[in-house]
């Protein structure tokens, strides 16, 4: 299987900070991930697929970059309500799919 | 738009069988365009998928899990299910159904989740 690696595990931040979480996949994945945002008690929610495409409704301060086996997920200027678990997931094998750990956004 | 709701027991008890079901509206189950997948959350840890299934019936599991799991899907219903044999504490989760295109989209469609807890 194709192992998903996050970090930061955990991020604390001010409100309109950058933050970056990074993924990186054990193998090239292309450009197959996709970027989840998780909040208490909810299920996850679609941010960013194809490792840049914007999801419908997502605010534009998310972005997503990378190919082949590393890949990020900005968040230009953090608000309150972004925070959240954030998940990042492979298709490349669409047979086996594979999370990140995770890492928790927190606001300072 | 695809609305994903799972039911089944909240408590299982260890060495039995967990058995859930996913009910799905606003799309056709039979649709050459989505696999189904199964997913779930021990309290406090990371997504793990267990498994898919596509409207013809060919099944994909998670390689930790093969030997224990099942997904079927019953068309008449509209649903598809999860059973997972020989449970403990371990299986203790958050199980979520979930769907995505075909052509390695990713999962856009999931259900709101139900905690299963293995108990004596």
């Amino acid at each position: 299987d194709i192992q998903m690696t996050q970090s930061p595990s955990s991020v604390s931040a001010s409100v309109g900070d950058r933050v970056i979480i990074t993924c990186r996949a054990s193998q090239n994945i292309d450009f197959w991930l996709a970027w989840y945002q998780q909040k208490p008690g909810k299920a996850p929610k679609l941010l960013i697929y194809t490792a840049s495409s914007l999801e419908s409704g997502v605010p534009t301060r998310f972005s997503g970059s990378g190919s082949g086996t590393d890949f990020t997920l900005t968040i230009s200027s953090l608000q309150p309500e972004d925070s959240a678990t954030y998940y990042c997931q492979q298709s490349s094998s669409f047979a086996a799919l594979t999370f990140g750990g995770g890492t928790k956004v927190e606001i300072k | 738009q695809l609305q994903l709701q799972e039911s089944g027991p909240g408590l299982v008890k260890p060495s039995e069988t967990l058995s859930l079901t996913c009910a799905v509206s606003g799309g056709s189950i039979t649709s050459s365009s989505y696999y189904w997948a199964w997913i779930r959350q021990p309290p406090g840890k990371a997504l793990e998928w267990i498994g898919s299934i596509y409207y013809s019936g060919t099944t994909y599991y998670n390689l930790s899990l093969k030997s224990r799991v099942t997904i079927s899907m019953d068309t008449s219903r509209r649903q598809f299910s999860l059973k997972l044999t020989s449970v403990t504490a371990t299986d203790t989760a958050v199980y979520y159904c979930a769907s995505n295109g075909v052509g390695k989209r990713p999962l856009d469609y999931w259900g709101q989740g139900t905690l299963v807890t293995v108990s004596s």
